[in-house]
């Protein structure tokens, strides 16, 4: 079946500092779409960004993730982490035959002054 | 626009009791997923509805837990008997039938205490 591996439990890293949060998938499904969840502290699950294209870069918040299908990969990027970026990510795998999401355990990120 | 809306907040139960939560989508959509939230195991599905079908039933949880949709604007979980190990926040969510691309929207869910 689909899987979604988030290999760190949690990542720290220092304001101002780059952050990298990774994720791979396996599946046997050709046309997929790939998510970013986010949720912070008491609040619900909300989207940060999604794709569904090899190899095309898609942005939001500051935040950038890239589908490469021939590393099975969709790590989430940021150039600089802010305070208000502690939170709670999930990785997620949707594919053409279903509405269904596979999700990964998660990375919670934790930013420090 | 209302998003999806959970009721109760907060639930406390004694080993044994039956419990049911409850979730109204988001007007419109037509999928409806329930899943567990625990810090071991993340997000975990218990139920997914098209259009008032039951499409999935979560595998491994289908013996206690029972999700229902009375109407497209409603559904319910319940799980019956409880025990200590189902202690978790369960979160509601739903989706447009758009297919594959379609993002979940999620409640703020129910935490649940069984002790």
């Amino acid at each position: 079946g689909d899987s979604v591996t988030q290999t760190e439990g949690l990542v720290t890293v220092t304001e101002g500092l780059p952050v990298k949060l990774n994720c791979t998938y396996q599946t046997t499904y050709l046309t997929i779409a790939f998510f970013w969840y986010v949720q912070y502290l008491n609040e619900a699950p909300q989207v940060l960004l999604k794709s569904s294209t090899d190899n095309k870069r898609t942005e939001h918040q500051g935040f950038h993730a890239t589908l490469h299908k021939s590393s099975s990969s969709f790590h989430l990027q940021k150039s600089s982490a802010q305070l208000s970026d502690s939170a709670l990510y999930y990785c997620a795998l949707s594919h053409s035959n279903t509405n269904k999401v596979v999700f990964g355990t998660g990375t919670r990120l934790q930013v420090l002054p | 626009d209302a998003g999806v809306t959970q009721t109760p907040r907060h639930e406390v139960a004694e080993k044994g009791q039956t419990i049911i939560l409850k979730c109204e989508p988001v007007s419109g959509h037509n999928d409806l997923f329930w899943y567990r939230q625990t810090k071991i195991q993340g997000l975990e599905l218990l139920s997914y509805f098209r259009s008032k079908s039951l499409m999935e039933d979560g595998g491994a949880f289908k013996d206690r837990f029972k999700a229902e949709m009375l109407n497209s604007s409603f559904s319910t979980l319940k799980i019956q008997p409880t025990e200590p190990k189902d202690s978790a926040v369960y979160l509601c969510a739903s989706s447009w039938d758009w297919g594959y691309y379609a993002e979940q929207f999620f409640g703020p869910g129910t935490r649940l205490t069984v002790l």
